[in-house]
């Protein structure tokens, strides 16, 4: 797989739902970032992790990172149609340097009413 | 809550015409940069920009590229002649210190016809 791959590519669920995203990608890394993309528009940060982390909470927002495994995971909870989006994964990591994220292909959400 | 801005939002240019895509970035984040999307592809890193000059650009950034901070909040990326395979969102973001939450602008859309 590439570096900073998600699956499953397309997820659809029902309002209220979780929705469970995967990311995995192959090199070191310093940190992982969690981007959400509505349809032709900008990327909304959402959460950053740090290799030296396990897991981290935002709101409704649940990322975990192995890094054994080489592999992040984003859980959205109780999930609502205005989180329909497509949701990447960006890693920094130390052969490229810090400032270069490396973005997967994403996974596209969609959450009907 | 400050925030990356971008403009144009949307740019026509006649292929190998000059384009200056312009980012005011967050006014005490440090690095800057440039990505670009392709319709349909991942989001590709061109350039970083720190300490008033390019710290790190990829394969993409070749000659026909270039950027620049010409006063104390703008950030430019300029195309020289451009190409039809230049057609593609380009996002300027910025972060406080490296290896830190990088955000993102909402994008040009430049369409190269």
């Amino acid at each position: 797989s590439q570096q900073g791959e998600e699956d499953p590519q397309a997820l659809s669920i029902q309002e209220g739902e979780n929705a469970t995203m995967n990311c995995s990608y192959k090199t070191s890394i310093n940190n992982l970032q969690w981007y959400r993309q509505n349809s032709g528009r900008g990327l909304v940060h959402l959460i950053l992790i740090r290799s030296n982390e396990r897991e981290k909470h935002s709101g409704r927002l649940r990322v975990t990172l192995d890094t054994s495994k080489k592999s992040s995971s984003l859980l959205i909870t109780a999930s609502r149609a205005a989180d329909t989006a497509s949701y990447f994964c960006a890693t920094g990591n130390m052969n490229t340097g810090f400032q270069k994220l490396v973005f997967g292909t994403g996974t596209r959400l969609l959450v009907s009413p | 809550e400050p925030e990356v801005t971008q403009t144009p939002s949307h740019q026509v240019t006649q292929m190998g015409q000059e384009v200056i895509l312009r980012c005011v970035p967050i006014s005490n984040h440090l690095y800057f940069y440039w990505y670009r999307q392709i319709l349909g592809q991942k989001v590709e890193f061109l350039v970083s920009f720190y300490n008033n000059e390019i710290s790190e650009k990829s394969e993409i950034f070749d000659d026909q590229f270039s950027v620049e901070r010409p006063d104390g909040s703008n950030f430019t990326l300029k195309i020289r002649s451009t190409k039809l395979e230049d057609s593609a969102m380009y996002f300027c973001a910025s972060s406080h210190r490296e290896g830190t939450e990088a955000f993102f602008g909402q994008g040009t859309r430049l369409t190269v016809v």
